[in-house]
């Protein structure tokens, strides 16, 4: 258990329609990274927040938005959801950022119908 | 642009057999290079990591990569896998001022009983 988690765990839904993924980092941890899985494009950096603000983006979609609150959860909204938004998305979390360790999350399991 | 490429998608081999898994990177500074494992239906884990100092660093689980600048190559190995090894191990590379990790798209290892 990495201590980062993750809910839910598997979200089945519609083309169209948006989704809300949250993430809860290490206690301690400020930074939060957000990435997705597929069979095809392997491991995706997304977007990262650190103490609240957005510090670095990745190959996100405009559809896609996240952000991290006070308490430093994290959350990911996708919207307008198509086929090929079905992935694994993971967070983590790490204390700073650069080369501290990041520490991953069980993931969300999206699937589109 | 920074990249990592893992030549090998899925190696079989049977308990016992040692173990090298290639990862080759392009990036032009300073280096940080990671192995993850990803067990069946788990998260990604660290197994070790390269920031600076002796190129041969040894990691969790009997598992050390060795790091080496002129052939861009960060190797994973291993003496004697045993079952439990099985898993998708992904190479990083973490390319300096930004705070995510670049991923190569993992290598499937299955070990025999």
């Amino acid at each position: 258990d990495s201590g980062v988690t993750q809910t839910p765990k598997h979200l089945i839904t519609a083309t169209g329609q948006r989704v809300t993924l949250r993430c809860s980092p290490r206690s301690g941890d400020l930074s939060v990274y957000w990435y997705q899985q597929s069979l095809d494009q392997g491991l995706q950096f997304l977007i990262q927040y650190y103490n609240g603000e957005e510090r670095a983006k990745g190959n996100i979609l405009e559809r896609f938005s996240a952000q991290q609150f006070p308490d430093l959860h994290s959350e990911l909204n996708l919207s307008s959801l198509e086929l090929g938004d079905s992935a694994l998305y993971f967070c983590a979390s790490s204390v700073e950022w650069g080369t501290d360790v990041q520490f991953f999350g069980p993931g969300t399991r999206l699937t589109v119908l | 642009a920074q990249s990592v490429s893992q030549h090998n998608h899925h190696v079989i081999l049977s308990e016992a057999a040692s173990l090298e898994l290639g990862c080759n990177y392009s990036y032009g500074g300073t280096v940080n290079l990671f192995w993850y494992v990803q067990y069946p239906g788990q998260h990604l884990q660290l197994l070790l990591k390269y920031f600076s100092g002796d190129p041969l660093v040894k990691g969790i689980k009997g598992f050390e990569a060795e790091f080496i600048k002129s052939k861009f190559s960060f190797n994973l190995r291993k003496p004697s896998v045993q079952w439990s090894d099985t898993a998708e191990y992904f190479c990083a590379l973490y390319p300096g001022s930004q705070g995510n990790l670049i991923f190569g798209k993992g290598t499937k290892l299955s070990v025999k009983p």
